[in-house]
């Protein structure tokens, strides 16, 4: 068990351009969220899934934005037409299911120029 | 909606001191647990201890317990012998039905030698 990775850990990108980022959740991990969180905030929430399906997504996440987990194993966030505000750390955490702790990765910085 | 507040933006206290958090939050629900999550600096999120809510026992794990008032809304973290490697943002967060994570502001906890 080698915890949640995320990849890249770091992003620089210039305004307009897409950037997708990748979480490997825990395995046997059925659920898998993604966070958004600002310099000096705690994270906020964007979606979540339950195996390959999208259960939740926040009124943040707008339609620039798109989460995919295909197999119910990895997952992918999306971000097209990237903006200065989406700059921030976005995290992927995973659980073994209800009520169970969250397990954070490490998170990807995005920084949109 | 769910919220949680926390008070303190910055504390700090003596290596092998006694330190106390403060949170509070704001549920309709009956059911839901509350976390404390510590995220050093540049480090990935980590959990700190949990605590149901149908439970009347305050948790404890090692050296951190909680102080759990439901009725007051009120969930807050003491770390006994504070040591240097407690240096971190501490964020408490709540969780219930759709199981997303609601995070407080952080509390940034200095350790002076």
């Amino acid at each position: 068990d080698t915890g949640v990775s995320q990849d890249p850990r770091h992003k620089i990108t210039k305004r307009g351009q897409n950037v997708t980022f990748r979480c490997d959740p825990i395995s046997e991990h059925n659920r898998l969220y993604w966070y958004r969180q600002t310099l000096g905030q705690g994270p906020e929430f964007l979606t979540y899934f339950q195996n390959e399906a999208q259960l939740e997504k926040s009124r943040l996440l707008s339609d620039r934005f798109s989460a995919e987990r295909p197999k119910g194993s990895f997952s992918t966030l999306e971000i097209q037409r990237t903006e200065q505000g989406d700059s921030a750390m976005y995290l992927c955490a995973s659980s073994p299911g209800l009520n169970y702790e969250q397990y954070f990765g490490p998170g990807t910085r995005l920084t949109v120029t | 909606a769910q919220t949680v507040t926390q008070s303190q933006p910055e504390m700090s206290v003596q290596e092998a001191e006694t330190v106390t958090l403060s949170c509070t939050y704001d549920t309709s629900e009956s059911d839901y647990y509350l976390f404390w999550y510590k995220q050093p600096p540049s480090r990935q999120m980590i959990l700190v201890i949990r605590q149901e809510a149908y439970k009347q026992q305050n948790a404890t794990e090692n050296r951190f317990s909680v102080n759990f008032q439901k009725a007051a809304k009120s969930f807050s973290l003491k770390i006994s012998d504070s040591q240097l490697g407690d240096a971190a943002m501490y964020f408490c967060a709540l969780i219930q039905g759709a199981q997303k994570l609601v995070f407080g502001q952080g509390t940034r906890l200095t350790i002076n030698p």
